[in-house]
């Protein structure tokens, strides 16, 4: 079953600007991840932040855990019509043998 | 990170018939997952395969449809039985990458792209 909700489902904005995505999840976690998608095929994994994090950073990319709210988001700056793909949200849940659980998906489309 | 080789990346079956996908992977792995991505959603876990013992489904799936097999720490294959038209969906297998005991991300196959007709 899924963990949790992802929006938007869908965002489109143009090449320099900024996306935010955000998910949300239902119980508690380990850590939370987000996965690229490029054209229904293999995910990518791009960032890892564990559920003592508050904040990370990787290149142009932010992510934001806030465990109170059970939420996460991710920033991607300066967009390149490169990040056109679909990026998931993901929890190890604790105590449950390392599954991993994918929210339901952003679809980024960075226009040139 | 681990490199995983699945295979075949894609293929269209008859309704009725039986695919077999494999997963290959560079080094030894406890746990291998296998995941469902319908046409537009998101994945869904369909079991855990460890070696040397039976996979552990999520619910909705069973073994009759979706046996698996684990032979070693490297290897691993998901059937998809007795297909039919709403069996179409991408097929991923992935492995838990870990450093000093700790989850530092997974590793997806390229996705088996199953067409049932």
């Amino acid at each position: 079953s899924q963990q949790g909700e992802e929006d938007p489902q869908a965002l489109s904005i143009q090449e320099g600007e900024n996306a935010t995505m955000n998910c949300s999840y239902k119980t508690s976690i380990n850590n939370l991840q987000w996965y690229r998608q490029n054209s229904g095929r293999g995910l990518v994994h791009l960032i890892l932040i564990r559920s003592n994090e508050r904040e990370k950073h990787s290149g142009r990319l932010r992510v934001t855990l806030d465990t109170s709210k059970k939420s996460s988001s991710l920033l991607i700056t300066a967009s390149r019509a490169a990040d056109t793909a679909s990026y998931f949200c993901a929890t190890v849940v604790y105590n449950q043998g390392g599954k991993l659980i994918f929210g339901q998906g952003t679809e980024l489309s960075v226009k040139p | 990170s681990a490199v995983i080789s699945q295979k075949p990346s894609r293929d269209i079956c008859q309704r009725g018939t039986s695919l077999t996908i494999q997963c290959q992977v560079d080094s030894q792995v406890t746990m291998m997952f296998w995941y469902r991505q319908q046409p537009g959603q998101s994945l869904t876990l369909i079991a855990t395969a460890n070696q040397g013992s039976e996979a552990t489904y999520e619910s909705g799936f069973v073994i009759d449809k979706f046996p698996i097999s684990r032979p070693n720490l490297t290897f691993s294959t998901l059937t998809v039985s007795n297909m039919s038209p709403e069996d179409s969906s991408i097929y991923l297998c992935s492995v838990e990458g870990t450093l000093a005991g700790e989850n530092y991300g997974y590793t997806f196959g390229s996705g088996t792209r199953l067409t049932v007709v």
